[in-house]
């Protein structure tokens, strides 16, 4: 079956570094999304990998393994705004993107 | 900006009633789909639609039906509401994939809509 597997629940400090991970299985793989929710809103798109390495944007960066099945998304120099849920998402050969639950990421000062 | 917006953002029932929900993307976007989504649990596709009047069934159908006569415009119906149909519901749209009728490409969301079945 299909399957995404990221933690829950994750817990940084302002400032600091985060890495959230996720895990895919999926049948064929067309790429992998991380999407931003903050509480009562929207997903919002943050980036989406197909190619093994590491893509930068700012200050959210994303790494994809396509051997490994794992991708993960590292926040650096965290703010307070940045609490939210990260959510992962992988396209398989359909183009059908299959969802994974979500990390809450909770900043404290 | 890509623009979806979504006709309610709470929204109050009672079992068996007939339940509209609209959605509306000002992007010219081929795809539009429904989900929906529960505390511990992914978003979970209802229905998707990669042309006007072509829909096709995501994971969770049942209960559910839409419409799509416009393209910017994909209503979701819940024909008969029950209380386990409590959830957020929220409209994306994309514009079309590599792969010509197929979903693909960055979705864009609407701000949600939050039902509760009493």
């Amino acid at each position: 079956g299909q399957n995404i597997d990221q933690p829950t629940e994750m817990t940084a400090t302002e400032g600091a570094i985060v890495q959230i991970n996720c895990t895919y299985q999926t049948s064929g793989f067309n790429g992998l999304f991380w999407y931003q929710q903050h509480a009562g809103e929207a997903p919002t798109f943050l980036s989406y990998n197909v190619l093994d390495g590491l893509e930068e944007k700012g200050r959210f960066s994303s790494f994809l393994s396509r051997s490994k099945g794992y991708s993960y998304l590292l926040l650096k120099e965290l703010q307070m705004k940045d609490s939210a849920s990260y959510l992962c998402a992988a396209m398989d050969s359909n183009y059908q993107l299959i969802w994974g639950a979500g990390t809450k990421l909770i900043i404290k000062p | 900006d890509v623009k979806v917006t979504q006709s309610s953002r709470y929204l109050v029932k009672r079992t068996g009633e007939k339940v509209f929900l609209e959605c509306v993307q000002d992007m010219d976007h081929e795809n539009m789909f429904w989900y929906r989504q529960d505390p511990g649990l992914g978003l979970r596709l209802i229905y998707f639609s990669y042309d006007v009047k072509m829909k096709e069934k995501g994971d969770i159908p049942e209960g559910y039906s839409v419409s799509r006569e416009k393209k910017e415009r994909f209503s979701l119906i819940l024909e008969s509401a029950s209380t386990n149909q409590t959830s957020m519901y929220l409209c994306a749209s994309s514009p079309q994939g590599e792969m010509w009728g197929r979903v693909g490409e960055t979705q864009y969301f609407g701000p949600g809509t939050r039902l509760l079945v009493l």
